[in-house]
């Protein structure tokens, strides 16, 4: 079984500072991890993918991830915070459903990590 | 090219009432998905269906049913409508539906049951 963990459900960081969301995740094959940010009343916008070509992964807005397979972690930076960075943050694996047909995929969400980003 | 369209974005509704909620996929998209959201249980997979069938199904009454027509287009319905389905309900598309294809989602339904 596929599972996702996000370590903090609220993290709190300067404008201008550093972000760091973290997450790990359990799998028993390798799976593609995507990180989405939920703004308030909004759907999900996906900020970057691994599916691993690289361990680096460049995403949206200045964010990026690093895929640990060692530490199996996917954890979210991003060098300096903006205001409107604040939003709900969300790691998901994605993997091969095995209940149902060829081709058949399911996701596995993280619970979230709310990110207030202070002026 | 437009993203991810659901309707209706916000609807309230009587408890015993029944919903129908519909997506738009992205054009070409095969695969489309379901998911409930709520503050105390997250984000919950509901069902997914490509080329009209549904191939996976998440861990719900079967007051929540789906389909799917040969424009991808879907639609979800939840019947006698009790307190606890108040949630948003997102939709998403992906292009054939397989692990590692890039999952779209869409603005969302809001439900409210009163």
């Amino acid at each position: 079984a596929q599972s996702v963990t996000q370590l903090d459900s609220h993290v709190s960081v300067s404008e201008g500072t550093p972000v760091l969301l973290r997450c790990n995740y359990s799998s028993s094959y390798s799976p593609s991890l995507f990180w989405y940010v939920q703004h308030p009343n909004k759907g999900l916008q996906l900020l970057l993918k691994y599916t691993s070509a690289a361990t680096l992964v460049k995403g949206i807005n200045g964010f990026e991830a690093e895929f640990k397979k060692s530490e199996t972690s996917f954890h979210l930076t991003k060098p300096s915070a903006h205001r409107s960075d604040a939003a709900e943050y969300f790691c998901v694996g994605s993997h091969h459903s095995p209940y149902s047909g060829a081709g058949s995929y399911q996701l596995t969400f993280g619970k979230g990590t709310k990110l207030s980003v202070i002026p | 090219k437009a993203g991810v369209t659901q309707t209706p974005r916000y609807l309230i509704k009587t408890r015993g009432q029944q919903v129908t909620l519909s997506c738009s996929p992205i054009s070409g998209h095969r695969s489309v998905s379901w998911y409930q959201q709520t503050p105390g249980q997250g984000l919950q997979f509901l069902f997914e269906y490509f080329s009209e069938t549904q191939r996976n199904k998440g861990n719900f009454p079967g007051r929540f049913s789906g389909r799917q027509f040969s424009n991808s287009r879907s639609e979800m319905n939840v019947s006698t409508l009790e307190l606890g389905d108040s949630a948003l309900y997102l939709c998403a598309s992906s292009l054939e539906g397989e692990a590692g294809n890039t999952i779209y989602f869409g603005e969302g339904s809001w439900l409210t049951v009163v």
